[in-house]
């Protein structure tokens, strides 16, 4: 059964940091990664879609990378503001079945 | 443009009691999903449907029930709530996919927050 971890459950950095968020899962064997964002009493917004045969993806700060043999993903943030303070969840796409989630982590970017 | 609308956002139960949580889509997506999110968890999968009048378990299915009589609306129903269904919920949706349910982007609503006493 797939496990999906995210450490540190939560971050706290001051304005104009460039950060690292990783996100580790048991089963290799996986089609695909997304990584979310949540802000509070809010739904999740996709970020990144990464398929298994991809190594990164890139979107303005926001850069995410699979390495499918370590079971890892990081989701690099440039740069970081304020308005990047949220909850980051990655998911896990696996064959035939549906994504399986991380508990998150939640960033705080101090001005 | 609404995208996927949950109603209602929050509700105060006591246990034993009934209710109908509402998701309505207007992206014409085929598959629609309803998670849990509870702290330090990830989202869980209840029910799903992949097209109208179909659903099929999750993750978590026990004492759930769900129906997709119109392709835009997505409705779970608790008929007796516990205190451990007491959670965030989370409606979604997604175009089709012949590789699985994970194979496309999908698009949450904003919750509703249920608490069980």
């Amino acid at each position: 059964k797939q496990e999906v971890t995210q450490i540190p459950a939560a971050l706290s950095v001051p304005e104009g940091e460039n950060l690292v968020l990783n996100c580790s899962f048991t089963d290799s064997a996986i089609y695909n990664l997304q990584w979310f964002r949540q802000d509070p009493g809010k739904g999740l917004t996709s970020l990144l879609l990464i398929q298994s045969s991809q190594r990164e993806q890139t979107s303005g700060r926001l850069n995410a990378s699979l390495d499918k043999s370590s079971g890892r993903s990081t989701l690099y943030i440039a740069a970081s503001q304020p308005g990047d303070s949220a909850t980051y969840l990655c998911a896990v796409g696996g064959y035939g079945q549906n994504f399986v989630f991380g508990p998150g982590t939640r960033l705080s970017v101090l001005p | 443009n609404a995208g996927v609308t949950q109603t209602p956002k929050f509700r105060v139960l006591k246990t034993g009691q009934s209710m109908t949580l509402l998701c309505a889509q207007d992206m014409n997506h085929e598959y629609m999903y309803w998670y849990r999110q509870d702290p330090g968890m990830g989202l869980r999968l209840i029910h799903y449907s992949v097209g109208e009048g179909t659903t099929a378990k999750g993750e978590v299915p026990d004492g759930y029930n769900v129906s997709r009589l119109k392709k835009q609306n997505f409705l779970l129903g608790l008929e007796s709530a516990a205190p451990s269904q007491t959670s965030v919920y989370f409606c979604a949706s997604s175009y089709p996919s012949d590789r699985g349910l994970s194979n496309q982007p999908q698009h949450f609503g904003d919750g509703t927050r249920l608490s069980i006493l």
